[in-house]
C-alpha cells in the first residue's frame, strides 16, 4: 500500500484530455513537499515528466502539466497521442519514511 | 549529459546477497545524491535508499537491516548490497541520481534480479 494513491488506470481517445490524481497525506504532500511525475514505458527506466509540482524539463511537450493542492497533486495530459500510452508515477518526500515515496502508478490507455 | 551504467548478478538463490554496481559518466559523484529504486514485476516503484559523498545515507525502513550502499569516488561508482534475499526481492533495480531538493533526473538502464531456488 503506497503512501501516495493513484488510480490504477485511466483512458482517453486521441485528442482528449485526461488527468491523473496523486493523493497524499500530512506526512508528504500535505507538509508542502514537492511532487514530481515520471513516465515509464514497459521495460525502460522512468523519465522525468514534471518536476517541483508544475515544471517541465526541456523537451517535454507543453501538453503535459502538473498542479498541487493541499494534500494532492494532478498530472494533466491534453491532446492525447498514441505515444502517451505508458505508466505514470508521482513522487514526493515522506517525513514518516524519511525518504522518497512513489505513487502506485497509473496505466494510461489511448483508445 | 550524465550517464549511469549498472551491472550485477541477475539470478540469486534465497539467502544470498544481491550486489549491484552503478558507474557514473559525465559527472563526479560529489555534489549529488545517488539512489537505488526497485520495481517488482508488474508493480510500482520503491525507494531503497540514497547517499552522497559527504557520508550521508538513508535507507527505506523496510529494508534498512539488509541494505548497504557505498560510494567509490576513485572509480566514480556506487554500489548496493542487499543481504538475505528472498523471492520478494525479485525486481528490476535502477540506480539513479538527483540533486538535493530536486527530482530524479538520471537513471541507469535497470537490472532484473530474480531470486529463485
Amino acid at each position: 500500500q503506497s503512501l501516495l494513491t493513484q488510480p490504477p488506470s485511466v483512458s482517453g481517445a486521441p485528442g482528449q484530455r485526461v488527468t491523473i490524481s496523486c493523493t497524499g497525506s500530512s506526512s508528504n504532500i500535505g507538509t508542502g513537499y514537492d511532487v514530481h511525475w515520471y513516465q515509464q514505458l514497459p521495460g525502460t527506466a522512468p523519465k522525468l515528466l514534471i518536476y517541483v509540482n508544475n515544471n517541465r524539463p526541456s523537451g517535454v511537450p507543453d501538453r503535459f502539466s502538473g498542479s498541487r493542492s493541499a494534500t494532492s497533486a494532478s498530472l494533466a495530459i491534453s491532446g492525447l497521442q498514441a505515444e502517451d500510452a505508458a505508466d505514470y508515477y508521482c513522487q514526493s518526500y515522506d517525513s514518516s519514511l524519511s525518504g522518497w515515496v512513489f505513487g502506485g502508478g497509473t496505466k494510461l490507455t489511448v483508445l | 549529459q550524465v550517464q549511469l551504467q549498472q551491472w550485477g548478478a541477475g539470478l540469486l538463490k534465497p539467502s544470498e546477497t544481491l550486489s549491484l554496481t552503478c558507474a557514473v559518466y559525465g559527472e563526479p559523484l560529489s555534489g549529488y545524491y545517488w539512489t537505488w529504486i526497485r520495481q517488482p514485476p508488474g508493480k510500482g516503484l520503491e525507494w531503497i535508499g540514497e547517499m552522497n559523498d559527504s557520508g550521508s545515507s538513508k535507507y527505506n525502513p523496510s529494508l534498512k537491516s539488509r541494505v548497504t550502499m557505498l560510494l567509490d569516488t576513485s572509480k566514480n561508482q556506487f554500489s548496493l548490497n542487499l543481504s538475505s534475499v528472498t523471492a520478494a526481492d525479485t525486481a528490476l533495480y535502477f540506480c539513479a541520481k538527483f540533486e538535493y531538493g530536486g527530482p530524479i533526473d538520471s537513471w541507469g538502464q535497470g537490472t532484473l534480479v530474480t531470486v529463485s531456488s
